[in-house]
């Protein structure tokens, strides 16, 4: 049965913290792996990873994939309180994508 | 551009009443279509998906239903609500063609409270 399982549930750190969110999968048909993060409504993407070992960023984001451990980590450095959201881990297959639980992120002032 | 459009955006129903949400897609033909339902505090779980007018893949067996009338209309119905059905729905889209998902693109959500 396909999965994806993220790690922490839930996170509380302060501003300025570097955090490191985790994603593990078994999912057959893999074809890529993305970010999302939702805040209030609909998920926005954050990053799509299709290949090992490259690390896509943006601003304070990044995110690598490793396809031979089934694994993929969202780093957000220097965190803000903004950042504060859900944030949700899916991989993409032939048919569809299936989500993680989702990582709750709380960042105080 | 391609956009997304999904009503209502909450709703409060009770048990045992029907359901109707629905989401049309702008800007595109061909689309992927999808509903997902988030709980409280959970993950967003696949419940239908669609490739094509009068095309249904279910995920998850409930007392919910989709169907797809038109190539760019996605509905989710039920006849008879239960509690559990509570949460948050999603409608999404993607572009047809495998390798060619840019991710998905979804639809502003309909939260549901059955009581």
């Amino acid at each position: 049965e396909d999965k994806v399982v993220q790690s922490p549930l839930s996170l509380v750190v302060h501003e300025g913290d570097t955090v490191t969110l985790n994603c593990s999968y078994e999912v057959t048909n893999f074809r890529s792996l993305l970010w999302y993060k939702q805040e209030k409504k609909a998920p926005t993407f954050l990053f799509m990873l299709t290949s090992s070992g490259i690390e896509k960023k943006s601003g304070r984001l990044s995110s690598i994939l490793d396809k031979k451990e089934l694994f993929s980590i969202l780093n957000i450095t220097a965190t803000q309180t903004g950042d504060s959201a859900i944030y949700l881990c899916a991989v993409l297959n032939n048919n569809d994508m299936r989500f993680g639980a989702g990582t709750r992120l709380t960042v105080k002032p | 551009s391609q956009t997304i459009h999904q009503w209502p955006a909450t709703l409060v129903q009770p048990v045992g009443s029907p359901l109707s949400l629905e989401c049309t897609v702008e800007g595109t033909s061909n689309p992927n279509l999808y509903w997902y339902r988030q709980a409280a505090g959970r993950g967003l779980q696949l419940l239908f998906y669609s490739v094509g007018i009068g095309q249904i893949s279910s995920e998850v067996p409930q007392n919910l239903s989709a169907s797809r009338p038109q190539d760019r209309q996605f509905i989710l119905s039920s006849k008879k609500l239960l509690l559990s059905d509570s949460g948050f729905y999603l409608c999404a889209w993607s572009v047809r063609g495998q390798g060619r998902a840019f991710g998905y693109t979804f639809g502003s959500g309909t939260r549901l409270t059955v009581v």
